[in-house]
Protein backbone atom coordinates (compact mmCIF):
# COMPACT_ATOMS: atom_id res chain seq x y z
CA UNK A 1 0.00 0.00 0.00
CA UNK A 2 1.95 2.18 -1.34
CA UNK A 3 5.29 1.42 0.47
CA UNK A 4 3.98 1.53 4.04
CA UNK A 5 4.02 -2.15 6.43
CA UNK A 6 2.93 -2.66 9.57
CA UNK A 7 2.34 -5.39 11.38
CA UNK A 8 0.57 -7.62 13.27
CA UNK A 9 -2.65 -6.99 11.78
CA UNK A 10 -4.75 -8.68 14.47
CA UNK A 11 -3.75 -9.29 17.95
CA UNK A 12 -5.85 -9.94 21.46
CA UNK A 13 -4.45 -9.00 24.42
CA UNK A 14 -5.25 -9.11 28.26
CA UNK A 15 -5.50 -6.06 30.56
CA UNK A 16 -1.58 -5.03 31.49
CA UNK A 17 0.15 -6.98 28.84
CA UNK A 18 2.76 -4.92 26.46
CA UNK A 19 2.77 -5.06 22.53
CA UNK A 20 4.61 -3.11 20.13
CA UNK A 21 3.11 -2.35 16.62
CA UNK A 22 5.40 -2.11 13.82
CA UNK A 23 5.75 0.60 10.82
CA UNK A 24 7.92 0.61 8.02
CA UNK A 25 7.74 2.95 5.03
CA UNK A 26 10.44 2.53 1.89
CA UNK A 27 9.71 5.87 0.68
CA UNK A 28 12.51 7.76 2.48
CA UNK A 29 10.56 10.58 3.72
CA UNK A 30 10.70 12.40 6.76
CA UNK A 31 7.54 12.06 8.40
CA UNK A 32 5.95 9.41 10.04
CA UNK A 33 2.42 9.00 11.81
CA UNK A 34 0.76 6.47 14.02
CA UNK A 35 -3.58 7.20 13.95
CA UNK A 36 -6.13 4.72 16.02
CA UNK A 37 -9.74 4.57 14.33
CA UNK A 38 -12.85 4.18 16.37
CA UNK A 39 -16.35 3.88 15.62
CA UNK A 40 -17.60 7.26 15.17
CA UNK A 41 -14.81 8.96 16.44
CA UNK A 42 -12.74 9.08 12.89
CA UNK A 43 -8.79 8.51 12.94
CA UNK A 44 -7.20 10.61 15.86
CA UNK A 45 -3.09 11.57 15.89
CA UNK A 46 -1.19 9.62 18.46
CA UNK A 47 1.78 10.48 18.02
CA UNK A 48 4.13 11.64 15.20
CA UNK A 49 7.88 11.90 14.12
CA UNK A 50 8.66 14.56 11.66
CA UNK A 51 12.12 13.59 11.05
CA UNK A 52 14.59 10.79 12.48
CA UNK A 53 15.31 11.27 15.79
CA UNK A 54 12.24 13.28 16.56
CA UNK A 55 8.94 12.35 18.00
CA UNK A 56 5.85 14.64 18.91
CA UNK A 57 2.38 13.68 20.65
CA UNK A 58 -0.79 14.15 18.76
CA UNK A 59 -4.15 14.30 20.30
CA UNK A 60 -4.37 11.06 22.16
CA UNK A 61 -0.89 10.58 23.17
CA UNK A 62 -1.83 8.83 26.94
CA UNK A 63 -0.88 4.98 27.28
CA UNK A 64 1.49 5.05 24.31
CA UNK A 65 4.99 5.68 23.63
CA UNK A 66 6.97 5.55 19.87
CA UNK A 67 10.54 4.70 19.06
CA UNK A 68 11.75 6.20 15.41
CA UNK A 69 14.49 3.62 15.31
CA UNK A 70 15.57 5.17 11.86
CA UNK A 71 14.52 6.74 9.19
CA UNK A 72 12.54 3.68 7.68
CA UNK A 73 10.95 2.51 10.77
CA UNK A 74 8.34 3.66 13.39
CA UNK A 75 7.00 1.73 16.50
CA UNK A 76 3.98 2.22 18.85
CA UNK A 77 4.65 0.71 22.08
CA UNK A 78 1.33 -0.32 24.42
CA UNK A 79 3.39 -0.86 27.83
CA UNK A 80 0.15 -2.08 30.01
CA UNK A 81 -2.57 -2.92 28.02
CA UNK A 82 -6.23 -1.63 28.85
CA UNK A 83 -9.57 -2.07 27.57
CA UNK A 84 -10.19 1.56 26.18
CA UNK A 85 -7.03 0.79 24.02
CA UNK A 86 -8.88 -1.52 21.57
CA UNK A 87 -8.96 -0.01 18.10
CA UNK A 88 -7.53 -0.44 14.72
CA UNK A 89 -4.17 1.20 14.36
CA UNK A 90 -2.91 2.71 11.26
CA UNK A 91 0.94 3.95 10.46
CA UNK A 92 1.04 6.85 7.81
CA UNK A 93 3.83 8.46 5.59
CA UNK A 94 3.19 11.27 3.40
CA UNK A 95 3.80 10.87 -0.50
CA UNK A 96 6.25 13.78 -0.93
CA UNK A 97 9.12 14.07 1.68
CA UNK A 98 7.99 17.66 2.53
CA UNK A 99 9.07 20.96 2.83
CA UNK A 100 11.31 23.53 5.26
CA UNK A 101 9.84 24.15 7.76
CA UNK A 102 7.74 21.11 8.63
CA UNK A 103 5.56 21.87 5.32
CA UNK A 104 3.54 18.61 4.21
CA UNK A 105 2.79 19.00 0.28
CA UNK A 106 1.75 15.11 -0.13
CA UNK A 107 -1.09 13.41 1.02
CA UNK A 108 -0.66 10.58 3.68
CA UNK A 109 -0.05 6.82 2.52
CA UNK A 110 -1.78 4.36 5.14
CA UNK A 111 -0.42 0.63 5.96
CA UNK A 112 -3.58 -1.42 5.89
CA UNK A 113 -4.28 -1.20 9.60
CA UNK A 114 -3.49 -3.31 12.91
CA UNK A 115 -7.16 -4.53 14.59
CA UNK A 116 -5.94 -4.80 18.37
CA UNK A 117 -8.56 -6.34 21.03
CA UNK A 118 -7.53 -5.63 25.18
CA UNK A 119 -9.66 -8.27 26.74
CA UNK B 1 -6.40 24.47 16.06
CA UNK B 2 -7.30 23.18 12.75
CA UNK B 3 -10.55 21.28 12.78
CA UNK B 4 -13.15 19.33 10.65
CA UNK B 5 -16.72 18.43 10.57
CA UNK B 6 -18.83 16.06 8.63
CA UNK B 7 -22.51 17.01 9.79
CA UNK B 8 -23.58 13.39 8.11
CA UNK B 9 -23.32 10.50 10.12
CA UNK B 10 -24.89 8.26 7.77
CA UNK B 11 -26.60 8.82 3.99
CA UNK B 12 -28.51 6.81 2.62
CA UNK B 13 -28.37 7.24 -1.54
CA UNK B 14 -30.74 4.88 -3.94
CA UNK B 15 -28.23 3.48 -6.84
CA UNK B 16 -27.82 5.38 -10.10
CA UNK B 17 -28.80 8.92 -7.83
CA UNK B 18 -26.20 11.54 -7.06
CA UNK B 19 -24.30 12.24 -3.83
CA UNK B 20 -23.13 14.85 -1.96
CA UNK B 21 -21.13 14.95 1.09
CA UNK B 22 -20.42 17.71 3.37
CA UNK B 23 -17.13 18.70 4.80
CA UNK B 24 -16.66 21.91 6.86
CA UNK B 25 -12.96 22.82 8.00
CA UNK B 26 -11.42 25.36 10.01
CA UNK B 27 -7.95 25.88 9.42
CA UNK B 28 -5.80 29.34 10.43
CA UNK B 29 -3.92 29.05 6.81
CA UNK B 30 -4.58 28.15 3.15
CA UNK B 31 -5.64 24.57 4.17
CA UNK B 32 -4.72 21.28 1.57
CA UNK B 33 -7.79 19.35 2.03
CA UNK B 34 -8.87 15.90 1.23
CA UNK B 35 -10.95 13.18 0.87
CA UNK B 36 -10.40 9.19 1.53
CA UNK B 37 -12.52 6.34 1.03
CA UNK B 38 -12.43 2.68 3.49
CA UNK B 39 -14.17 -0.13 2.25
CA UNK B 40 -15.14 -2.58 5.23
CA UNK B 41 -11.75 -4.11 7.02
CA UNK B 42 -9.68 -2.22 4.54
CA UNK B 43 -7.68 0.49 4.91
CA UNK B 44 -7.73 4.39 3.66
CA UNK B 45 -7.41 4.91 -0.27
CA UNK B 46 -7.29 9.04 -1.13
CA UNK B 47 -9.79 9.95 -3.08
CA UNK B 48 -8.78 13.15 -4.32
CA UNK B 49 -6.95 16.32 -2.73
CA UNK B 50 -6.56 20.25 -3.02
CA UNK B 51 -3.56 22.20 -2.47
CA UNK B 52 -4.30 24.90 -5.02
CA UNK B 53 -5.24 26.58 -8.38
CA UNK B 54 -9.04 25.26 -9.92
CA UNK B 55 -10.88 25.00 -6.99
CA UNK B 56 -13.05 21.95 -8.44
CA UNK B 57 -10.95 18.87 -8.18
CA UNK B 58 -11.70 15.42 -9.96
CA UNK B 59 -10.53 12.30 -8.60
CA UNK B 60 -10.76 8.59 -8.72
CA UNK B 61 -13.93 6.53 -9.16
CA UNK B 62 -16.06 9.74 -10.96
CA UNK B 63 -16.09 11.40 -7.90
CA UNK B 64 -14.78 15.41 -7.52
CA UNK B 65 -14.78 17.81 -4.99
CA UNK B 66 -15.10 21.85 -4.87
CA UNK B 67 -13.28 23.71 -2.24
CA UNK B 68 -15.21 27.09 -0.82
CA UNK B 69 -13.11 29.09 0.72
CA UNK B 70 -16.02 32.09 1.79
CA UNK B 71 -18.08 28.37 3.21
CA UNK B 72 -14.94 26.84 4.77
CA UNK B 73 -16.36 23.79 2.55
CA UNK B 74 -15.03 21.11 0.84
CA UNK B 75 -18.02 19.27 -0.04
CA UNK B 76 -17.25 15.56 -2.19
CA UNK B 77 -20.15 14.77 -4.94
CA UNK B 78 -20.59 11.80 -7.57
CA UNK B 79 -23.35 12.36 -10.27
CA UNK B 80 -24.24 8.65 -10.07
CA UNK B 81 -23.62 6.11 -7.27
CA UNK B 82 -22.63 2.88 -7.82
CA UNK B 83 -23.37 -0.31 -5.05
CA UNK B 84 -19.55 -0.28 -4.59
CA UNK B 85 -19.08 3.21 -3.59
CA UNK B 86 -20.75 1.55 -0.34
CA UNK B 87 -17.85 2.92 2.24
CA UNK B 88 -17.22 5.19 4.77
CA UNK B 89 -15.81 8.72 3.88
CA UNK B 90 -13.35 10.69 5.21
CA UNK B 91 -12.30 14.21 4.91
CA UNK B 92 -9.16 16.00 6.41
CA UNK B 93 -7.09 19.07 6.60
CA UNK B 94 -3.54 19.65 7.13
CA UNK B 95 -0.55 21.24 5.52
CA UNK B 96 1.92 20.54 8.16
CA UNK B 97 4.43 17.50 9.19
CA UNK B 98 1.69 17.40 12.27
CA UNK B 99 0.08 15.54 10.13
CA UNK B 100 -3.95 15.45 8.89
CA UNK B 101 -7.00 16.30 10.84
CA UNK B 102 -9.71 13.96 9.91
CA UNK B 103 -13.15 14.43 10.39
CA UNK B 104 -15.62 11.52 11.98
CA UNK B 105 -16.46 9.98 8.99
CA UNK B 106 -20.13 9.64 6.59
CA UNK B 107 -20.75 6.19 6.44
CA UNK B 108 -22.51 5.94 2.52
CA UNK B 109 -25.21 3.30 2.38
CA UNK B 110 -26.52 2.51 -1.41
CA UNK B 111 -30.02 1.24 -1.86
CA UNK B 112 -30.63 -1.09 -4.53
Amino acid sequence: NAGVTQTPKFQVLKTGQSMTLQCAQDMNHNSMYWYRQDPGMGLRLIYYSASEGTTDKGEVPNGYNVSRLNKREFSLRLESAAPSQTSVYFCASPSLPGLAGGLSTGELFFGEGSRLTVL
Amino acid sequence: AQSVTQPDIHITVSEGASLELRCNYSYGATPYLFWYVQSPGQGLQLLLKYFSGDTLVQGIKGFEAEFKRSQSSFNLRKPSVHWSDAAEYFCAVGARADGLTFGKGTHLIIQP
